[in-house]
């Protein structure tokens, strides 16, 4: 059974640091790209980041290039979202996903509040 | 970024047969996808490229269309169906409507 676990979030201050990880199970990690999809409070879904198989090769959404780094670990079998320089509009819970063109499993979501 | 459009909020009654609409400006090609998602969990995918079911989801669940056209169909409704529904293109990058939110009459 695939599965994906996140882990990292919490309450942080604008301006400030936080890194999410993402351990998966039950597939072959390696072989997939991944991606971290976030949805503000009684928003809609919205696309991060995304990953190539070997990490080689990354994408970003404008509104977090240059501030959110993705990465992962295939020894690990574990994905991660660097993110720098948080804004009050990086408050969302964020899933990482396994990607084909579509994403086909999700993790359950953790929260990020940035406030002072 | 591409823009999805999704009709608004609907209201069903068990037994009906309901269409959710997502339109885009420009082609996605066959890429569009939808996904079910009920109130603190996370979304499951339901329909792939536009009209292939993902595994273990029911029949009475169905995707078509083309372009900048894309529609999802659930017939009949169960109860159980009563959640948000939201498109995804991946053909220009990845953007996701707005969401349907589907209730009870």
């Amino acid at each position: 059974e695939v599965q994906l676990v996140e882990s990292g979030g919490g309450l942080v201050q604008p301006g400030r640091s936080m890194k999410l990880s993402c351990a998966a199970s039950g597939f072959t990690f390696s072989s997939f790209y991944m991606a971290w999809v976030r949805q503000a409070p009684t928003k809609g879904l919205e696309w991060v980041a995304s990953i190539s198989t070997g990490g080689g090769v990354t994408y970003y959404r404008d509104s977090v290039k240059g501030r959110f780094t993705i990465s992962r670990d295939n020894e690990k079998n574990t994905l991660y979202l660097q993110m720098d320089s948080l804004r009050s509009e990086d408050t969302a819970t964020y899933y990482c996903a396994r990607r084909y063109n579509y994403f086909d499993h999700w993790g359950q979501g953790v929260m990020v509040t940035v406030s002072s | 970024d591409t823009v999805l459009t999704q009709s608004p909020a609907l209201a069903v009654s068990p037994g009906e047969r309901v269409t959710i609409s997502c339109r885009t400006r420009e082609s996605v090609n066959t890429l569009m996808h939808w996904y079910q998602q009920k109130p603190g969990q996370q979304p499951k995918l339901l329909v792939y490229k536009t009209s292939n079911l993902a595994s273990g989801v029911p029949a009475r669940f169905s995707g078509s269309g083309s372009g900048t056209d894309f529609t999802f169909t659930i017939d009949p409704v169960e109860t159980d169906d009563i959640a948000t529904y939201s498109c995804h293109q991946s053909g220009n990058s990845d953007t996701f409507g707005a969401g349907t939110k589907l209730e009870l009459k």
